[in-house]
């Protein structure tokens, strides 16, 4: 079935370092894939989304590139910043927005 | 236009108890899906139901958990004879339909004493 592998954390940064959270994921078909965060005690919000290969998702300074030849989609930020701490999931989904498949999260500290 | 509405936010429960977990969609959405997230774990896909229909509940427990999304009012997740090992965040999201955006509410955090 499908599945979504991110880095493992938690990955703590200094503020204004540069962020990479590496996903790949595997997949029987051709989906869209997605960035939500969760900052503490809320819900998931969505970050950004890619529907199609070399789409590239990006908000709030969060950008990620979908890449069908390495079936990544890697989230980076090129300055960080403390409220950005929280924890970050990749997903998929087969039928766009719909019966996602997540990955376990990685929680970001950014220290000031 | 209010967004996905879940409550409680906090429910705990003594082991065997029921635990009734409610969800209204944003309004218009007729698409609605339950997601479990165990401490430290991403969420993992429970059942997707449309207005009165269960489409998909290959995620949800054979035993002891039950969904339904009414024709009126809000969906609801139920979880009878409560265990410790159900305490997680429970979370729901609603979508307008087929290729449709889903939408996240807050969550309701079960907790199982």
């Amino acid at each position: 079935g499908d599945s979504v592998t991110q880095m493992e954390g938690p990955v703590t940064l200094s503020e204004e370092a540069f962020l990479t959270i590496n996903c790949t994921y595997t997949a029987t078909g051709y989906p869209s894939l997605f960035w939500y965060v969760q900052y503490p005690g809320e819900g998931l919000q969505l970050l950004l989304k890619a529907t199609k290969a070399d789409d590239k998702g990006s908000n709030k300074g969060f950008e990620a590139t979908y890449r069908k030849e390495t079936t990544s989609f890697h989230l980076e930020k090129g300055s960080v910043q403390v409220s950005d701490s929280a924890v970050y999931f990749c997903a998929l989904s087969e039928t766009y927005g719909q019966n996602f498949v997540f990955g376990p999260g990685t929680r970001l500290s950014v220290l000031p | 236009n209010a967004g996905v509405m879940q409550n409680p936010r906090h429910l705990v429960r003594r082991r065997g108890q029921e635990a009734r977990l409610r969800c209204s969609p944003m309004k218009g959405h007729s698409h609605v899906y339950w997601y479990r997230q165990l401490p430290e774990e991403g969420l993992k896909f429970m059942v997707y139901l449309q207005k009165e229909n269960i489409i998909d509940e290959s995620g949800m427990p054979k035993e002891r958990f039950s969904a339904e999304f009414p024709k009126e009012g809000p969906s609801i997740l139920r979880i009878q004879q409560v265990v410790r090992g159900d305490s997680a965040a429970y979370f729901c999201a609603s979508s307008l339909g087929v290729s449709s955006e889903a939408f996240f509410g807050q969550g309701t955090r079960l907790t199982v004493v």
